[in-house]
């Protein structure tokens, strides 16, 4: 199985301010096909994780640009420019590259 | 707009068979653009992929829980269940339903609200 590792594991943030995630992989995520199959979800209380970035760097619709994906291989980054108090909750990376599908171990963000 | 909701019991007795369907609405399992999956999460822990089925029937298990999933479809009535035996108290977890599409490695983008399946004697 591949296992995805999160760092950090909580996160206090100030609203206004920056957010960052790191998400890495115990194998490389690049398929042949060019592509890199890594995923980020955010879970509000309460709710379903709801997808937020697909392929490493793209937006899902309707998520708001101040949520951003970087990364390439086995090391991948989420990063919020401006944190706002909605974007509590927990992060998840995910991979589909391989099956079974794994998760992330999730990373709490909450508002200071 | 799909919707997916998570049905069946919230309480289940230890060595007992959990048991849940997923219905869809709003769009049609035969329609074979998606894989229909069971995902689960223990109280305040993290995702546990469970495995698909497609609409053929064709299935894939977490190698983790492989031998007590069974994941089946009803195309009839548009759900789709999940069978878990021999249930142990660390089964207890919301269950969540959910797709994917069926071209490539793509990525969860509906899922149900999830259940809370509690197994307690």
């Amino acid at each position: 199985d591949i296992v995805m590792t999160q760092t950090p594991l909580s996160l206090s943030v100030t609203p206004g301010q920056p957010a960052s995630i790191s998400c890495k992989s115990s194998q490389s995520l690049l398929h042949s096909d060019g592509k890199t199959y890594l995923y980020w979800y955010l879970q509000k209380p309460g709710q379903p994780p709801q997808l937020l970035i697909y392929e490493v760097s793209n937006r899902f619709s309707g998520v708001p640009d101040r949520f951003s994906g970087s990364g390439s291989g086995t090391d991948f980054t989420l990063k919020i420019s401006r944190v706002e108090a909605e974007d509590v909750g927990v992060y998840y990376c995910m991979q589909s590259i391989q099956l079974p599908l794994t998760f992330g171990p999730g990373t709490k963000v909450d508002i200071k | 707009q799909v919707q997916l909701q998570e049905s069946g019991p919230g309480l289940v007795k230890p060595s007992q068979t959990l048991s849940l369907t997923c219905t869809v609405s709003g769009g049609s399992i035969s329609s074979g653009d998606y894989y229909w999956s069971w995902i689960r999460q223990p109280p305040g822990k993290g995702l546990e992929w469970i495995g698909y089925i497609y609409y053929s029937g064709s299935t894939y298990y977490n190698p983790s829980l492989k031998s007590r999933v069974t994941i089946s479809v009803d195309t009839s009535k548009n759900q789709f269940s999940l069978k878990l035996s021999s249930v142990t108290a660390a089964d207890t977890a919301v269950y969540y339903c959910a797709r994917r599409d069926s071209s490539g490695y793509q990525p969860f983008d509906y899922w149900g609200q999830g259940t809370l399946v509690t197994v307690s004697s």
